[in-house]
């Protein structure tokens, strides 16, 4: 079955560092893949989505960009702020489109001032 | 963004005992919700899926009569754990998907309800 790998944490990074949180799948098909944020407190929010093989995902400057080649969707941000605490889920959902996530274990990061 | 809200947020109970999570949508209407359940420093699991006024289907794995799911209204899910055991000890988080979502994947989460059994 569909399945997503990510990267464990807790990751502790000092503010403008650099972010990485790697990610791969697998899965028959053509899926769509996502980045989700959970901040301390809340619900699990969209944060970025690639829909289709080269695809570059982007928000608050955050990028992934989805490789068919390597089942690959990494996630990056050049310079983190103390605001980017929070975990960070890999998704995909399969290519038929009926909403059903499969989720990777989460990624805690932690930015200090 | 849209909101959904779980309550309780955090409940503990004794075992035997039946517990109830509701999951509303509070600016949209939900036609399809799903429950998910995560351990401790792994993933979430998806346990079932229900659409306004039907049964909900369950995954693999998931007992039905044990996890009871009730999506009566297009704005409220609920989860009932019964005769919960130490075991049902979990995190539980819903999403709804519904006439706000515009394309596969734009789903609204919950913030989690943390059960305890003891």
């Amino acid at each position: 079955g569909d399945s997503v790998t990510q990267m464990e944490g807790p990751v502790t990074l000092s503010e403008e560092a650099c972010l990485t949180i790697n990610c791969t799948y697998t899965a028959t098909g053509y899926p769509s893949l996502f980045w989700y944020v959970q901040y301390p407190g809340e619900g699990l929010q969209l944060l970025l989505k690639a829909t289709k093989a080269d695809d570059k995902g982007s928000n608050k400057g955050f990028e992934a960009t989805y490789r068919k080649e390597t089942t690959s969707f990494h996630l990056e941000k050049g310079s983190v702020q103390v605001s980017d605490s929070a975990v960070y889920f890999c998704a995909l959902s399969d290519q038929y489109g009926d909403y059903k996530l499969s989720f990777g274990a989460g990624t805690t990061v932690t930015v200090r001032a | 963004g849209a909101v959904v809200s779980q309550h309780p947020s955090w409940v503990i109970c004794k075992s035997g005992t039946s517990v109830k999570i509701e999951c509303r949508s509070l600016d949209f209407q939900a036609t399809t919700m799903f429950w998910y359940r995560q351990f401790p420093k792994q993933s979430l699991m998806l346990m079932a899926t229900s659409n306004e006024g039907s049964k909900a289907t369950y995954e693999q794995g998931v007992e039905k009569d044990k996890f009871l799911i009730n999506h009566a209204s297009l704005t409220l899910s609920t989860l009932t754990v019964t005769s919960a055991h130490p075991e049902d000890s979990s995190f539980y988080i819903c999403s709804a998907w519904g006439d706000r979502t515009e394309s596969a994947g734009e789903l609204f989460f919950g913030e989690g309800s943390r059960l305890t059994v003891l």
